[in-house]
């Protein structure tokens, strides 16, 4: 079945404790992205990818790192966690970026940051 | 600044009314405009996109949205709403402008359709 799979679907965690959340897609999409989705705001792109080895900022990227290293994979690692990147996080994927594909999102992951 | 505004944060209608959701953006370039939806519960999906042609793009479940460019608008539309499209609706745009090929979403519209 196609599609795209994050893990964990949910996390507590504390203040300045690394961690990563994975995203993961089988169906060989170039592009991914994050997002991070919140009550009034909706939601708002932390980074994308292109490819393989091209990451770029979204319009939130303080705070979060990615890496690109599979075409399937694209982690997205909080460094040192503060209680405002509190949120639930989709990771997306489309066959191109900058065209009219249809991205595919996985299920989510609500992370609590105390 | 590249930017995408739904007007409408809460809309609550009856079964058998007329929907339409606003979409304002700004954005430089040729754009790609998109409509998603989040029902309950469920994984964001897409419900239509406009990206050239006909500027009226029907999507799933008897939604449609008009493209019109003057405006800079991409109004959702239904004629007559369901139960069960009580959701979520986002509304995005993306481009290739300066090399970047970023999402903007709207901050969405949540609809309860009364039975």
């Amino acid at each position: 079945e196609a599609q795209v799979t994050q893990n964990p679907r949910y996390l507590i965690t504390v203040t300045g404790k690394k961690l990563t959340v994975t995203c993961s897609q089988n169906m060989n999409h170039e592009y991914m992205s994050w997002y991070r989705q919140d009550p009034g705001l909706g939601l708002r792109q932390i980074y994308y990818s292109m490819n393989v080895e091209v990451t770029d900022k979204g319009d939130v990227p303080e705070g979060y790192k990615v890496s690109r290293k599979e075409k399937r994979n694209f982690p997205l690692i909080l460094e040192s966690p503060s209680p405002n990147q509190t949120s639930l996080y989709f990771c997306a994927s489309s066959p191109r970026g900058g065209a009219p594909d249809t991205q595919y999102f996985g299920p989510g992951t609500r992370l609590t940051v105390l | 600044a590249q930017s995408v505004s739904q007007h409408n944060h809460h809309v609550i209608l009856s079964e058998a009314a007329s929907l339409e959701l606003g979409c304002n953006y700004s954005y430089g370039g040729t754009v790609n405009l998109f409509w998603y939806v989040q029902y309950p519960g469920q994984h964001l999906q897409l419900l239509l996109k406009y990206f050239s042609g006909d500027p009226l793009v029907k999507g799933i479940k008897g939604f449609e949205a008009e493209f019109i460019k003057s405006k800079f608008s991409f109004n959702l539309r239904k004629p007559s709403v369901q139960w069960s499209d009580t959701a979520e609706y986002f509304c995005a745009v993306n481009g290739a402008t300066s090399g970047t090929y970023k999402y903007i979403f709207g901050t969405g519209t949540r609809l309860k359709v009364l039975a």
